[in-house]
């Protein structure tokens, strides 16, 4: 079945730090979402990327899709401590009877270490 | 945004009993909510897809009998845990569809059973 891995798994860094996660799907997919999860709270949609090869950019956060739609990427430019908690990429099931549904990626744990 | 509410944020129950926790879609309607469980420091588990007017489907491996699912309206799920038993304690948390793609989650339910 579809697989979305993500990595690292833990990520620390100082404060003013860059970060990145990596998001690689085993299928190709017609988009891709990303979501933070704070500590204690529940995940939050950030973005969706559609389009082969897209970049879009939230303030220090930049998103990226691949050019195979199979994989993308989230970097974090100046890291601050309100940046903590665990980024999930999501990809949507393929299938006729998966409307709707995610997979979704291990996560990414950052800790921001001020 | 979308708000998606979760009724209990926690509860603490026996072995034995049963559990019910309510997700609502207060400014949207939803045909399609879905069901999440999280462990501590992993991913989201997708359980089961909640129709409005039908039956639930559920995920390989997640029973049935055990988590009762009953979408009565457009802005209500409900997840019955019955008989619950320590190893259900866990984070629940649905979300809903307001569009296609467009996925909101509820603030979570942390379910402990003693």
């Amino acid at each position: 079945g579809q697989q979305v891995m993500q990595i690292p798994q833990y990520q620390h860094v100082q404060e003013g730090e860059d970060f990145t996660t990596y998001c690689n799907s085993s299928t190709t997919l017609s988009n891709i979402q990303w979501y933070k999860q704070r500590p204690g709270g529940h995940p939050v949609f950030l973005i969706q990327l559609v389009k082969s090869g897209e970049v879009k950019k939230q303030k220090r956060l930049t998103f990226q899709f691949g050019e195979a739609k199979k994989n993308s990427s989230l970097h974090i430019t100046a890291t601050q401590t309100t940046d903590v908690g665990t980024y999930f990429c999501a990809g949507p099931r393929a299938g006729g009877t998966s409307y709707g549904k995610l997979t979704f990626g291990q996560g990414t744990i950052l800790t921001v270490h001020p | 945004g979308a708000v998606v509410s979760q009724h209990p944020s926690w509860v603490i129950c026996k072995s034995g009993t049963s559990v019910k926790i309510e997700c609502r879609s207060l400014d949207f309607q939803a045909t399609t909510m879905f069901w999440y469980r999280q462990f501590p420091k992993q991913s989201l588990m997708l359980m089961a897809t909640s129709n409005e007017g039908s039956k639930a489907t559920y995920e390989q491996g997640v029973e049935k009998d055990k988590f009762l699912i009953n979408h009565a309206s457009l802005t209500l799920s409900t997840l019955t845990v019955t008989s619950a038993h320590p190893e259900d304690s866990s984070f629940y948390i649905c979300s809903a569809i307001r569009v296609v793609n467009e996925q909101f989650f509820g603030p979570g339910t942390r379910l402990t059973v003693l």
